[in-house]
């Protein structure tokens, strides 16, 4: 197992464009976080699934930003009409319920530049 | 809402030293999760240490102790034995049962050789 994987790892796109970053979990994880995490501070939390089901979202998540894993597996974070206050580390993680420690996993998160 | 603090922004200990990064958190469960991640300049967050709130005993990893307070809702992180590879920011999160990591706003540590 190669651990959460995400892509792209640097993205660069002009103010109003789009922009949808992916995530691979670890396999056989079934909750998945969004996180969202600007330079010198801490992880922001901005949604989470359990299998495909989209259970808590925080109130970060503008309406620009929608976030889907439609078959319980990977998952993808769009944001639309990108603003220069979207530049950001985009952090995805992954638990199992069965971690006795419950710990949640990183991958190393997709940059994100709005110019 | 739970909250995560960490007072200290930046650290500073000489190498093969032994430093202690602190930690507070606001809740008003009883069961939960603490952790301290590291997160080097490569970015990836990686797990240090982590504690349960229902146990009394301390956690240790090699050289990453903790020392957990419930009543003080105080959660903080020893590194022994300082080695140049421990400079990162550090972070530490709760979790309680099921739920997302609350993040502090982390501390940044230097190693000096």
């Amino acid at each position: 197992d190669t651990g959460v994987s995400q892509d792209p790892r640097h993205k660069i796109t002009k103010r109003g464009q789009n922009v949808t970053f992916r995530c691979d979990p670890i396999s056989e994880h079934n909750r998945l976080y969004w996180y969202r995490q600007t330079l010198g501070q801490g992880p922001e939390f901005l949604t989470y699934f359990q299998n495909e089901a989209q259970l808590e979202k925080s109130r970060l998540l503008s309406d620009r930003f929608s976030a889907e894993r439609p078959k319980g597996s990977f998952s993808t974070l769009e944001i639309q009409r990108t603003e220069q206050g979207d530049s950001a580390m985009y952090l995805c993680a992954s638990s199992s319920p069965d971690d006795a420690g419950n710990t949640i996993y990183f991958g190393e998160g997709s940059w994100l530049t709005v110019v | 809402a739970q909250t995560v603090t960490q007072s200290q922004p930046e650290m500073s200990v000489q190498e093969a030293e032994t430093v202690t990064l602190s930690c507070t958190y606001d809740t008003s469960e009883s069961d939960y999760y603490l952790f301290w991640y590291k997160q080097p300049p490569s970015r990836q967050m990686i797990l240090v240490i982590r504690q349960e709130a229902y146990k009394q005993q301390n956690a240790t990893e090699n050289r990453f102790s903790v020392n957990f307070q419930k009543a003080a809702k105080s959660f903080s992180l020893k590194i022994s034995d300082s080695q140049l590879g421990d400079a990162a920011m550090y972070f530490c999160a709760y979790r309680r049962i099921g739920n997302m990591l609350t993040f502090g706003g982390g501390t940044r540590l230097m190693v000096k050789p």
